[in-house]
């Protein structure tokens, strides 16, 4: 079963606008990670954040993590045209007998930043 | 991206045919990831090798055979695939294999007619 699931699906601002999107998971983790993602490309690592942390900043990213609601948010700032792309959250699970532990990703939010 | 390189970008084939992505990774990383990811649906893990040994294989069908023969080159042999196997298929690194972070390469978009 899908452990990360990001709201919205899809997003369209204008630049200078601020951009949110949620991830909700379902399990406890370890930490919750954003990746981007441009059209066809490999994913790009953004920001990790732990169980103990509740805000991590980045630039212009913004991580906040809530485990009581099982949930993480990431803000974009003063967003730009070249922000757009595909955001997943990623959320660790155990390793199965014999196996490792392994990310599971989310279907992503599509963000399109209009200029 | 240039940490992790996949060749080919771009790959056409019949389902008779064989043929092979190769990823190399330069980060001195000892764990290696195949991904597949398809229109609409999540990133699928497909397999994961940590220290050139296989640690997970998620299930996928024998007609995906991958080869990791050190922890820099991670291969996945195709063989008489299916137009659903039409993906984007990804490869990762991290550091070991544990739910750190991953470094992606760019993909092999592969089309099966």
């Amino acid at each position: 079963s899908q452990q990360g699931e990001e709201d919205p699906q899809a997003l369209s601002i204008q630049e200078g606008e601020n951009a949110t999107m949620n991830c909700s998971y379902k399990t406890s983790i370890n930490n919750l990670q954003w990746y981007r993602q441009n059209s066809g490309r490999g994913l790009v690592h953004l920001i990790l954040i732990r169980s103990n942390e509740r805000e991590k900043h980045s630039g212009r990213l913004r991580v906040t993590l809530d485990t009581s609601k099982k949930s993480s948010s990431l803000l974009i700032t003063a967003s730009r045209a070249a922000d757009t792309a595909s955001y997943f959250c990623a959320t660790d699970v155990p390793p199965a007998k014999g196996g490792s532990e392994k990310l599971v990703f989310g279907k992503g939010t599509k963000l399109t930043v209009n200029p | 991206e240039t940490g992790v390189t996949q060749t080919p970008r771009h790959l056409v084939m019949g389902m008779t045919n064989k043929k092979s992505l190769k990823c190399e990774q330069h980060l001195g990383h000892n764990a290696m990831y195949w991904y597949k990811q398809s229109a609409k649906k999540p990133l699928e893990l497909m397999f994961v090798y940590n220290f050139k040994e296989q640690t997970e294989n998620n299930s996928v069908p024998s007609r995906f055979s991958p080869e990791c023969p050190n922890s820099s080159h991670l291969f996945l042999h195709l063989h008489t695939l299916q137009p659903e196997d039409s993906a984007l298929y990804l490869c990762a690194s991290s550091i070991i294999s544990n739910s750190e972070t991953q470094y992606f390469g760019p993909g092999t978009r592969l089309l099966v007619l």
